[in-house]
């Protein structure tokens, strides 16, 4: 019964490769996010969709596709890794779309080590 | 630039003392606040929200809002080794992302 779960949970690949990371929330909720967290723990947002539409796209490389088929799943889509790119992936979801109340919940994560 | 600042720590506390975790932020007009912990290796996990001045517990926890200084903090009662983490002060404001800090590693000694 997990609430946001993600796929794969570690990941090595050689710099070039392109790689996909997966994430589901059986909550029911309507936005859901993708989130960074470097070496040094700082955690960033990258993406936010809100039922299967983008809502937010920080700077982040145009090597890095979201793509939302419903709004129970928002996949991450990376081209071209680079070594700069290793670091953990996190998925989130929250009910709402901004505003008050934005409480998320994270996924268990994806560690991405590019070699 | 939206900006939420946490003391980086460690901070350490012997078990069973008060544990206290300060968190500073940039945008006067930021209406939710969050605070989440998060274990080596592990996912954050939402441990408390506030939205309004005041303090606001739940069990061990204290969570105290001060929006005229900008200024959210976390207490923790009766410290466990168990709550030796890293806690991640967060801040929303209106139709923008939620901004963390970097986070407060609070060590409890036994």
């Amino acid at each position: 019964d997990t609430a946001v779960s993600q796929t794969p949970k570690y990941l090595v690949t050689q710099m070039g490769n392109d790689k996909s990371i997966k994430c589901e929330q059986n909550l029911g909720h309507d936005t859901m996010y993708w989130y960074k967290q470097d070496s040094k723990k700082f955690l960033k947002i990258m993406f936010s969709y809100n039922n299967k539409e983008l809502i937010i796209n920080e700077t982040v490389p145009n090597r890095f596709s979201p793509k939302s088929p419903d709004k129970a799943h928002l996949n991450l889509h990376i081209n071209s890794l680079e070594l700069g790119d290793s670091a953990v992936y996190f998925c989130a979801s929250s009910p709402f779309v901004a505003g008050s109340y934005n409480e998320q919940f994270f996924g268990p994560g994806t560690r991405l080590t590019v070699l | 630039q939206k900006e939420v600042e946490q003391n980086s720590g460690p901070l350490s506390v012997p078990e069973g003392a008060i544990a206290s975790l300060n968190c500073t932020y940039s945008d006067r007009v930021s209406q939710s606040f969050f605070w989440y912990r998060q274990y080596s290796g592990k996912s954050p996990e939402l441990i408390m929200s506030i939205y309004s001045n005041g303090d606001k517990e739940d069990g061990r926890f204290t969570a105290q809002l001060n929006k005229a200084s900008q200024y959210v903090s976390l207490l923790i009662r009766d410290s466990q080794p168990s709550d030796s983490a890293t806690y991640l002060c967060a801040v929303n404001s209106g139709n923008t992302p939620l901004v963390f800090g970097k986070g407060t590693r609070l060590s409890v000694i036994a």
